[in-house]
């Protein structure tokens, strides 16, 4: 059966921590591994990953991925209140047009 | 340019209640999806549409229905709510036929059955 899981859960750091989500997943015929985060309303796109051990980075964000080991991080240095959000991972696959989402981890960024 | 347009965005219902869920794209993407956001459950997915006149079920389909009107619209249609199904929808739409794309999420439905 095909699964994603992240973990921790949720998280609660302070400002200018570093955190490190994870992303594990089982899926046939991967296509691609997809970051979000979503505050009040919809998901919002951060990374696509396609190959491994390629570093993706956006400002304080980056992402790799791992498809030997099959898993993803996603970096957040320097942490601000405005992190606060669910981060969602998701993998697509290159038949039936789905992706898979894990359940997300909810980050919390205290002042 | 709108992306994904869901509506409502908020609805109560009485159990048994029927009601359709719409939602809309500009982007001319082939693929629409629908997804269910509960708490601790992630998204899952509902039913998705691969291309105009096909539709597939997802991994919770039971108690919905949907319809690809044409490529811009995909709508869920609820015949008889049920208090399960209380929940956040969002629906979602790429291009599949591209090399790499991400899903497009609209602003969700937030659903009520009481």
């Amino acid at each position: 059966e095909d699964k994603v899981v992240q973990s921790p859960l949720s998280l609660v750091v302070h400002e200018g921590d570093t955190v490190t989500l994870n992303c594990s997943y089982e899926v046939t015929n991967f296509r691609s591994l997809l970051w979000y985060k979503q505050e009040k309303k919809a998901p919002t796109f951060l990374f696509m990953l396609t190959s491994s051990g390629i570093e993706k980075k956006s400002g304080r964000l980056s992402s790799i991925l791992d498809k030997k080991e099959l898993f993803s991080i996603l970096n957040i240095t320097a942490t601000q209140t405005g992190d606060s959000a669910v981060y969602l991972c998701a993998v697509e696959r290159n038949t039936g047009n789905q992706f898979y989402f894990g359940t997300g981890t909810s980050l919390t960024v205290i002042p | 340019n709108a992306g994904v347009t869901q509506t409502p965005k908020f609805q109560v219902l009485k159990t048994g209640q029927s009601m359709t869920l719409q939602c809309a794209q500009d982007m001319n993407h082939n693929s629409m999806y629908w997804y269910r956001q509960d708490p601790g459950m992630g998204l899952r997915l509902i039913y998705y549409s691969a291309s105009e006149g096909t539709t597939d079920k997802g991994e919770v389909p039971n108690g919905y229905n949907v319809s690809r009107l044409n490529k811009r619209e995909f709508s869920l249609r609820l015949e008889s709510a049920a208090p399960s199904q209380t929940s956040v929808y969002f629906c979602a739409a790429e291009d599949a036929g591209a090399r790499n794309t991400e899903a497009f999420f609209g602003q969700g439905t937030r659903l009520t059955v009481v």
